[in-house]
């Protein structure tokens, strides 16, 4: 049962657009959200987080947002660089629980 | 301010083998939690440990141990190993444990089972 899900597999955007990766979940006990990037050959690596108290958390080029009626968020990179091209993960936690549950991920491209 | 270290980042062993990976913390760190990533399931957690304690499981069967030491350093264990654990196993380390105090993770053990 997969409680937190990327549906989108791969996203390809041209350098300077906006790209968009979605994420859905299932769990209503999920209240703190997070996204990570990564490399290949390398951990996770820290870049958002917002909790359910909030609709939208911005971070420079990086913004999620939060819709806990549809249980669906997003994270927006504004404007798109070569260097986002990774697999962003988004994960989810209740709380004060020490576990994150993933999302299989979505590889970003950002082409010239 | 040294990340979390793991070692060793390449594995290969044989089928029916042990294995004990290692994870050193971020310093002041008590947390220390580990993933497997494989192609087909993502990351899935594995177990967490808080001052030498097991705090959390995840849904692996019980050939997968772990433990913490005194100074926050954990070792994870996978006994009678079969195909299947050929993953990538990534140890993340936090102040708390909780997800608002987020969590770094180290570069992974990349384990082959042959």
């Amino acid at each position: 049962d997969q409680q937190v899900k990327q549906n989108s597999p791969s996203l390809s955007v041209q350098e300077g657009r906006i790209s968009i990766l979605n994420c859905d979940y299932t769990n209503s006990m999920f209240d703190y959200f997070l996204w990570y990037k990564k490399y290949p050959a390398e951990g996770p690596t820290f870049l958002i987080s917002i909790s359910s108290i909030k609709d939208k958390n911005e971070d420079g080029r990086f913004t999620v947002f939060l819709n806990k009626s549809a249980k669906h968020l997003s994270l927006h990179i504004v404007p798109s660089q070569p260097g986002d091209s990774a697999v962003y993960f988004c994960a989810a936690s209740p709380g004060t629980a020490s576990k994150l549950t993933f999302g299989t991920g979505t590889r970003l491209q950002v082409t010239l | 301010k040294a990340g979390v270290t793991q070692t060793p980042r390449y594995l290969i062993k044989t089928r029916g083998q042990q294995v004990t990976l290692s994870c050193s913390p971020i310093s002041g760190h008590r947390s220390v939690s580990w993933y497997q990533q494989t192609p087909g399931q993502g990351l899935q957690f594995l177990f967490e440990y808080f001052s030498e304690t097991q705090r959390n499981k995840g849904n692996f069967p019980g050939r997968f141990s772990g433990r913490q030491f005194s100074n926050s350093r954990s070792e994870m264990n996978v006994s009678t190993l079969e195909l299947g654990d050929s993953a990538l196993y990534l140890c993340a380390s936090s102040q708390t444990g909780w997800a608002n105090y987020g969590y770094t993770f180290g570069s992974g053990t990349r384990l082959t089972v042959v």
